[in-house]
């Protein structure tokens, strides 16, 4: 079966660096998403991993590797308002859908 | 520009009852995705929608879910003799084609008692 990975709470220290592991086994691959979503809130886009790397965009990195089915996302400087659930999807076989993890609660404090 | 839009933003029905769920894609964005949400869940996909071509309708849970986009724009979701198991938060994507990221409205919370 298709499956994803992810811790379901991690805590953090405001200023600090956190990162969120993602593993995943799917059927295929053809990109790798992360999506921020405040309590209450819809999704919003973050990244885009399709190639082995590290793709940076301010303080949010995201880390592909394609080998291993693991990608983390990076946040630094972490601020409050980072205080989220971290989706963490893969685009498998087909070109549209998405399977979707269950999210990283992530805490930050003061 | 306008993002996606959803109405209603929350629906409370009692079993048995139909409800409808409305989306208002971004404007030239071609993929229309509905999703479910329950409470401390990943997303759960329902139906796919891409310009004129037939729907992916392999994630309704049951025959009871059905959906139509009009005019390549705007979609309803329609759930008919609700359950109590139906109760989550449907969220409704679009994407300016199938292989770019998707960008989702505020979503509907229904509540079925």
């Amino acid at each position: 079966g298709q499956n994803i990975d992810q811790p379901t709470e991690m805590t953090a220290t405001e200023g600090a660096i956190v990162q969120i592991n993602c593993t995943y086994q799917t059927s295929g691959f053809n990109g790798l998403f992360w999506y921020q979503q405040h309590a209450g809130e819809a999704p919003t886009f973050l990244s885009y991993n399709v190639l082995d790397g590290l793709e940076e965009k301010g303080r949010f990195s995201s880390f592909l590797s394609r080998s291993k089915g693991y990608s983390y996302l990076l946040l630094k400087e972490l601020q409050m308002k980072d205080s989220a659930s971290y989706l963490c999807a893969v685009r498998g076989d087909s070109n549209y859908q998405l399977i979707w993890g269950a999210g990283t609660k992530l805490i930050i404090k003061p | 520009g306008a993002g996606v839009s959803q109405s209603p933003s929350n629906k409370v029905t009692e079993k048995g009852k139909d409800v409808e769920l409305r989306c208002d894609p971004i404007s030239g964005h071609t993929a229309l995705y509905w999703y479910r949400q329950s409470l401390g869940q990943g997303l759960e996909f329902l139906i796919y929608f891409q310009g004129n071509s037939a729907p992916d309708k392999s994630g309704l849970p049951s025959d009871r879910f059905s959906a139509e986009r009009t005019g390549g724009s705007v979609s309803t979701l329609t759930i008919q003799r609700t359950q109590q198991e139906d109760s989550a938060v449907y969220l409704c994507a679009s994407s300016l084609a199938r292989i770019y990221e998707q960008y989702f409205g505020p979503g509907t919370r229904l509540t079925v008692t």
